[in-house]
């Protein structure tokens, strides 16, 4: 079955730009999707499809795919951006159904 | 706007059963298949079960399969998870979500709204 990989860490500075990777042989296979999970809280939905941004998440979040890898941006980032982000797609390869990346902390210097 | 609000959990021993409750709002369950996840104490999401938006269809992560039933109320608009056989691994915050998807049972899971969680702890 499939794996999704992502950085256990991300550091960056408020005002910088932060990417999260998300890679795996499912990436180009399927669309990839991202949360946002602050502390305490349930998750909510950063990106669909690849890129695509729910209404009332800002412009500064979004998202890209290539090959085996997909990519969260966030730019010019805030204290506010500092949670738990999650990769996720549909697996079809099992019966497993639904993938995650193992989630990657991001930390606003 | 959409809500979703778990409760039911709580402290169970090994071998024992819990039923957790996810009452909605804005909008209708047999309009959007839903999902149960958990997330085990400092760890990462894993998906547990689904139930399409017609209720004709259930599935299962091979984790729980056979000790976990997903399942709905329309009349409330309530989703359940009944847990049997509980095991001291199955101990994390169980959420609802539901799945992006409008009226179709198309194999693309996603998840536009979550609820806060429930906490189960299995121990004796």
């Amino acid at each position: 079955s499939y794996e999704l990989t992502q950085p256990p860490s991300v550091s960056v500075s408020p005002g910088q730009t932060a990417r999260i990777t998300c890679s795996g042989d499912a990436v180009p296979k399927q669309y990839v999707y991202w949360y946002q999970q602050g502390p305490g809280q349930g998750p909510v939905l950063l990106i669909y499809k690849d890129r695509e941004r729910p209404s009332g998440i800002p412009e500064r979040f979004s998202g890209s795919s290539s090959g085996t890898t997909a990519t969260l941006t966030i730019s010019g980032v805030r204290a506010e951006d500092e949670a738990d982000y999650y990769c996720q797609l549909t697996d079809t390869s099992g019966t497993s159904y639904v993938l995650f990346g193992g989630g990657t902390k991001l930390t606003v210097l | 706007q959409v809500q979703l609000v778990e409760s039911g959990g709580g402290v169970v021993q090994p071998g024992g059963s819990l039923k957790l409750s996810c009452a909605a709002s804005g909008f209708t369950l047999n309009t959007h298949g839903m999902h149960w996840l958990r997330q085990s104490p400092g760890k990462g999401l894993e998906w547990v079960a689904l139930i399409s938006y017609d209720g004709r269809n259930e599935f299962y992560a091979d984790s729980v399969k056979g000790r976990f039933t997903i399942s709905r109320d329309i009349s409330k608009n309530t989703l359940y998870l009944q847990m049997n056989s509980l095991r001291g691994e199955d101990t994390a915050i169980y959420y609802c979500a539901r799945d992006g998807q409008f009226l179709t049972s198309v194999k693309e899971y996603f998840f536009d709204y979550w609820g806060q969680g429930t906490l189960v702890t299995v121990s004796s």
